[in-house]
């Protein structure tokens, strides 16, 4: 069964850029996933879905600061320009027959 | 505007019940997956159940398997949870969820903002 691994938590300083990934478990490295973002207190919000190759297809009202991308079994969310309202949790999401899965989630400290 | 809204949680003692709905509106409602996820307290998200667009495959997570029940109405833009045999360790808020394609699963892009399922005496 695929399992999707991510760093308990990351930091960085306002105006900068940061790097979150998500790892597909051995022999699912072809998989795509999708970003989702949980400010404190709210709900998750979808924000993009990454494909193998890197492409990538953001949600309604996704700035342009977020952006995605695919190392083999890497999957990638960059965030530029780092604001105050981007210090939140980031999941990742894949799926296979019968299951949806969900990456342990990030925590993003903006400094 | 592509929205889904939960309903029906509250209180419940072990071993109860409770039926959560989420009306969706701003999409065509029988073309889409519609998903079930929770949330324990200080917790990550949880899959619970999915349902294909017209109802005809459901799949639900190993912690749930034979006490919940997805199910559909799609003249009413309406999925629902029929949750049973309720433990402790059910409490969570539960959101509702878009797939992104018909034939489930697939990425989620739409979630509702949660109703909350506390299991307690």
């Amino acid at each position: 069964q695929v399992v999707l691994t991510q760093s308990p938590s990351a930091s960085a300083s306002l105006g900068a850029s940061v790097k979150l990934t998500c790892t597909l478990t051995s022999g699912h490295s072809s998989y795509a996933i999708a970003w989702h973002q949980q400010q404190p207190e709210k709900g998750p919000r979808f924000l993009m879905r990454v494909n193998r190759d890197g492409s990538h297809k953001k949600g309604d009202g996704i700035p342009d600061r977020f952006s995605g991308s695919s190392s083999g079994a890497e999957r990638s969310l960059t965030i530029s320009s780092l604001q105050s309202e981007d210090e939140a949790d980031y999941y990742c999401q894949t799926w296979d027959t019968g299951i949806q899965v969900f990456g342990g989630g990030t925590k993003l400290t903006v400094l | 505007e592509v929205q889904v809204l939960e309903s029906g949680g509250g209180l419940v003692q072990p071993g109860g019940s409770l039926r959560l709905s989420c009306t969706a509106s701003g999409f065509t409602f029988n073309n889409f997956a519609m998903n079930w996820v929770r949330q324990a307290p200080g917790k990550g998200l949880e899959w619970v159940s999915v349902i294909s667009g017209g109802g005809d495959r459901t799949y639900y997570a190993d912690s749930v398997k034979g006490r919940f029940t997805i199910s559909r109405d799609d003249s009413q833009n309406t999925v629902y949870l029929q949750m049973n045999s309720l433990r402790a360790e059910d409490t969570a808020i539960y959101y509702c969820t878009k797939d992104s394609w018909r034939e489930s699963p697939n990425a989620i892009d739409v979630w509702g903002q949660g109703t909350m399922v506390t299991v307690s005496s």
